[in-house]
């Protein structure tokens, strides 16, 4: 069982529509991510939060916004988005200690979007 | 631009052989190494983590580590059906992107019975 929950599981959504994703993780991390998966494609960092704060903004649309109200929840809000924007949405979640190193990641089982 | 290369396979090889995945990388003062597995549909499991230059053994998998070249490697040995799979190598940015994971395109594995 991943300690960290992606909601929804799958979405589908119109051009015009206004969703969010949800993630939630119960590891006591202090750093979370949205990746973005699509076919043949590696994973692409979106957006990185450390305590909190937002720390790395990887020139993503602003059709994407990230939100992360404490340590344990992160949002991505999804407005005006694209056909291409159709993929698997994944949060991960890892322990920043201060070190050269970071720790791996955990990530959850992720949102499928289809845009249509 | 930092990238990391994998071979996109697919491979395949029978029940019992040993798997051997290859991964290279480009920034040469990346630190921090990982093997994720990611079976079809689901999110990615980290399988095995490097830092040192040479061999790392947990039960089945080995990770190996050469730096000069910029090279890091999963062998799976005495290879399963439940190992087929796709494998992504992972490398820690540095500076700027420390904190940031880059991953490969992952290779897919498929153990044969």
């Amino acid at each position: 069982e991943t300690g960290v929950t992606q909601t929804p599981r799958h979405l589908v959504m119109g051009m015009t529509n206004k969703k969010s994703l949800k993630c939630e993780q119960h590891l006591g991390h202090n750093a979370m991510y949205w990746y973005k998966q699509s076919a043949k494609k590696p994973l692409e960092l979106m957006f990185v939060y450390s305590y909190e704060k937002l720390s790395i903004n990887e020139s993503v649309p602003s059709r994407f916004s990230p939100e992360c109200p404490n340590s344990s929840h992160l949002f991505l809000h999804l407005h005006t988005l694209q056909p291409e924007d159709s993929a698997l949405y994944l949060c991960a979640s890892s322990q920043d200690r201060g070190r050269s190193m970071p720790y791996g990641y955990t990530f959850g089982s992720g949102t499928r979007l289809t845009v249509v | 631009q930092k990238e990391v290369e994998q071979n996109s396979g697919p491979l395949s090889v029978p029940e019992g052989a040993i798997a051997s995945l290859n991964c290279t990388y480009s920034d040469r003062g990346s630190q921090s190494f990982f093997w994720y597995r990611q079976y079809s549909g689901k999110s990615p499991e980290l399988i095995m983590f490097i830092y040192s230059n040479g061999d790392k053994e947990d039960g089945r998998f080995t990770a190996q580590l050469n730096k000069a070249s910029q090279y890091v490697s999963l062998l799976i040995r005495d290879s399963q059906p439940s190992d087929s799979a796709t494998y992504l190598c992972a490398v820690n940015g540095r500076g700027s992107t420390l904190g940031r994971l880059y991953f490969g395109r992952g290779t897919q594995l498929t153990v044969w019975p």
